[in-house]
């Protein structure tokens, strides 16, 4: 079955700053790939995603690239901002009905 | 927030109670997932809904079970609840978008079993 590995699991970037967090993931039928953003005592909310036809993806300061050949994916925030602070899961799927996470990347922003 | 509530929001038992989790959607969604979150572990599916009375097991079913007598409720029992149970968990729905798994969670259940 799919098996995602995310890194790192903690990451302190200082405001202003670039945050990447990477995931591999080891199904080459996996065709979607979504971040998700969990902010403390909240539900994790999908917030870019990324489709095997598409190598990268832009949504203002946040962007998502992926290359199937290596099988691994990466989520780039930009110019981070204190409310960028969360936890961000990375996520794969294929064709049948589950998707599965990786572990977690806590994000600090310091000011 | 695609219409999913979950009920209790917070839930205090002790060990060898049941339990039954709720989630209830408004949108007719055809897919419903149980998760559970756990420090260090992410999250892990539990059991997922894919119609009405047609459920399948994830990767952490031992001591769950599930049901789907409507397409609006999936209810999630731990017929005997065991400490390794507390946790948080959330139901999520699936938006199927051109065949592609999107996925959007509830708010959560806290569950502690003592």
């Amino acid at each position: 079955g799919e098996n995602v590995e995310q890194h790192p699991s903690t990451l302190s970037v200082q405001e202003g700053d670039s945050a990447v967090i990477k995931c591999t993931y080891s199904d080459s039928a996996s065709n979607y790939f979504p971040w998700y953003k969990q902010e403390l005592g909240k539900r994790p909310q999908l917030i870019i995603d990324i489709r095997s036809n598409v190598g990268e993806k832009k949504d203002q300061r946040i962007a998502v690239t992926l290359n199937k050949t290596a099988k691994h994916f990466s989520l780039h925030i930009t110019e981070t901002q204190p409310e960028d602070s969360a936890v961000y899961f990375c996520a794969a799927s294929n064709r049948d009905d589950k998707i599965i996470f990786g572990k977690g990347t806590r994000l600090h922003i310091l000011p | 927030d695609a219409g999913i509530t979950q009920s209790p929001r917070h839930k205090v038992t002790e060990t060898g109670t049941p339990v039954t989790l709720r989630c209830h959607q408004t949108e007719n969604h055809r897919y419903m997932y149980w998760y559970r979150q756990d420090p260090g572990h992410g999250l892990r599916l539990i059991h997922y809904s894919y119609g009405v009375k047609d459920t399948d097991k994830g990767e952490v079913s031992d001591g769950y079970s599930v049901s789907r007598s409507k397409t609006e409720d999936f209810l999630l029992t731990l017929e005997s609840a065991t400490s390794s149970q507390t946790s948080v968990y959330f139901c999520a729905i699936r938006r199927t978008s051109g065949g592609y798994n999107e996925q959007f969670f509830g708010p959560g259940t806290r569950l502690t079993v003592l």
